[in-house]
């Protein structure tokens, strides 16, 4: 199916391990971001990418690399993971070159640090 | 204080009324999206207005950009519309979106 497809779907990690949240995307979509969704406190960007070989940050970079070497992939590494990184991640694409085109999301990765 | 403000935060209603959520932004716009959260679940997006309104079943979106003001009606809501909605903006010139804090609707049967 097309579509953001974002794995895994949970993981609990201990503090200071680190892991990568993958995702991958077969529509084309120039344009990648990643979202943490915190309660109370609403979708915030980490990182974002327009193209491949192009990466930016977003509101809440801190903790978090990111790589495009593909159109298709994003992935969101967690060097050393820590307990304020236990959020809900969303990844999500669009196409670039206008405005009137909408974001298509990914199902989100749970993740618990302890 | 957020850029995108929606109101309310929560409503719980009975079903069958007519719904409306709004969001208000600050600045000029390219875009803006209305989206849909089931609790556990994915964010499905509903729609993108740049102007005017657009409708698809039972929802409705409609932005007046001079107001900088957007609308979500649903009518003849459902249980099963029951969800968190999230408006979020891309303001002009720029890639990102800002998302409003959500509004979470409960619909009584």
């Amino acid at each position: 199916n097309a579509g953001v497809t974002q794995t895994p779907k949970f993981q609990v990690l201990k503090t200071g391990q680190s892991m990568t949240l993958q995702c991958a995307q077969d529509m084309n979509h120039e344009y990648m971001s990643w979202y943490r969704q915190d309660p109370g406190m609403g979708l915030r960007l980490i990182h974002y990418s327009v193209g491949a070989g192009i990466t930016d940050q977003g509101e809440v970079p801190n903790g978090y690399n990111v790589s495009r070497s593909t159109t298709e992939d994003f992935p969101l590494r967690l060097l050393s993971a820590a307990p304020s990184q236990t959020s809900v991640y969303f990844c999500a694409s669009r196409p670039t070159g206008g405005s009137n085109y909408g974001y298509t999301f990914g199902s989100g990765t749970r993740l618990t640090v302890v | 204080k957020n850029e995108v403000e929606q109101s309310p935060q929560n409503l719980t209603a009975q079903e069958g009324e007519f719904i409306t959520i709004n969001c208000s932004y600050s600045v000029g716009i390219s875009a803006l999206h209305w989206l849909q959260q089931h609790p556990g679940g994915g964010i499905v997006s509903l729609f993108m207005l740049s102007s005017g309104k657009k409708k698809h079943g039972r929802l409705i979106a409609t932005i007046n950009i001079q107001e900088k003001h957007s609308s979500l009606h649903i009518t003849a809501s459902h249980p099963r519309d029951s969800a968190v909605y999230i408006c979020a903006v891309r303001y002009l010139g720029a890639q990102k979106l800002v998302f409003g804090q959500g509004t979470r609707l409960t619909i009584n049967p």
